[in-house]
């Protein structure tokens, strides 16, 4: 069974930083690219960034580039997702979603973790 | 890059009905890459529909998509209770990866 398991959020101030991870398990790791995909809370998704199955290519958001940077670690089965400067806006739960083979489509989704900026 | 845009924002139907959601691309794109998407409260989203029209894994042959270049829409034939969430576009042709602002579909 495929399991994607998300941490790291936390409440933290402007300009703060995280490390947000995603543990998976049930799945070939390795061979699939991962996302993270955003929610703010009672609002509709947004891509955040991906990462190719063996980490080689990475991809972001426009608006995210050079704040956020994503990583994997094939070894441990687990996706990561730095996020610095961070602003109020950024507030939302953070999914890592497995997508289908390098289609970009997501076939699993991780239950969220909530990053909340406030001061 | 690619805008999708959702409509109804609110289906109100009762059980039983059929549902019609429309989801529109702002620039048409080929290999009818769109997907579907299930949200309900409190849970991530699961894949609906991938491709435009193939369904995924676990879901009943209620749904149905189609569709192809700017327009597509996902129909729920007959609506059972569990049915009742919110559903999102996205597409996955060209980067960045972009969804559609949702349809709640509700109970009348």
């Amino acid at each position: 069974e495929v399991q994607l398991l998300e941490s790291g959020g936390d409440l933290v101030q402007p300009g703060g930083s995280l490390r947000l991870s995603c543990a998976a398990s049930g799945f070939t790791f390795s061979s699939y690219a991962m996302s993270w995909v955003r929610q703010v809370p009672g609002k509709g998704l947004e891509w955040v960034s991906a990462i190719s199955g063996n980490g080689g290519s990475t991809y972001y958001a426009d608006s995210l580039k050079g704040r956020f940077t994503i990583s994997r670690d094939n070894s441990k089965d687990t996706l990561f997702l730095q996020v610095n400067s961070l602003r109020v806006e950024d507030t939302a739960v953070y999914y890592c979603a497995k997508e289908r083979y390098s289609t970009g489509f997501f076939d699993y989704w991780g239950q969220g973790t909530l990053i909340t900026v406030s001061s | 890059e690619i805008v999708l845009t959702q409509s109804p924002g609110t289906l109100s139907l009762s059980l039983g009905e059929r549902a019609t959601l429309s989801c529109r691309a702002s620039q048409s794109f080929s290999n009818n890459n769109l997907a579907w998407y299930q949200q309900k409260p409190g849970q991530a989203p699961r894949l609906v529909i991938y491709g435009a029209s193939s369904r995924a894994t676990g879901i009943p042959d209620r749904f149905s998509g189609s569709g192809s270049g700017t327009d597509f829409t996902l129909t729920i034939s007959r609506l059972e209770p569990e049915d009742f969430a919110v559903y999102y576009c996205q597409q996955y042709s060209r980067s960045p990866l972009t969804f559609g602002g949702g349809t709640k579909v509700e109970i009348k």
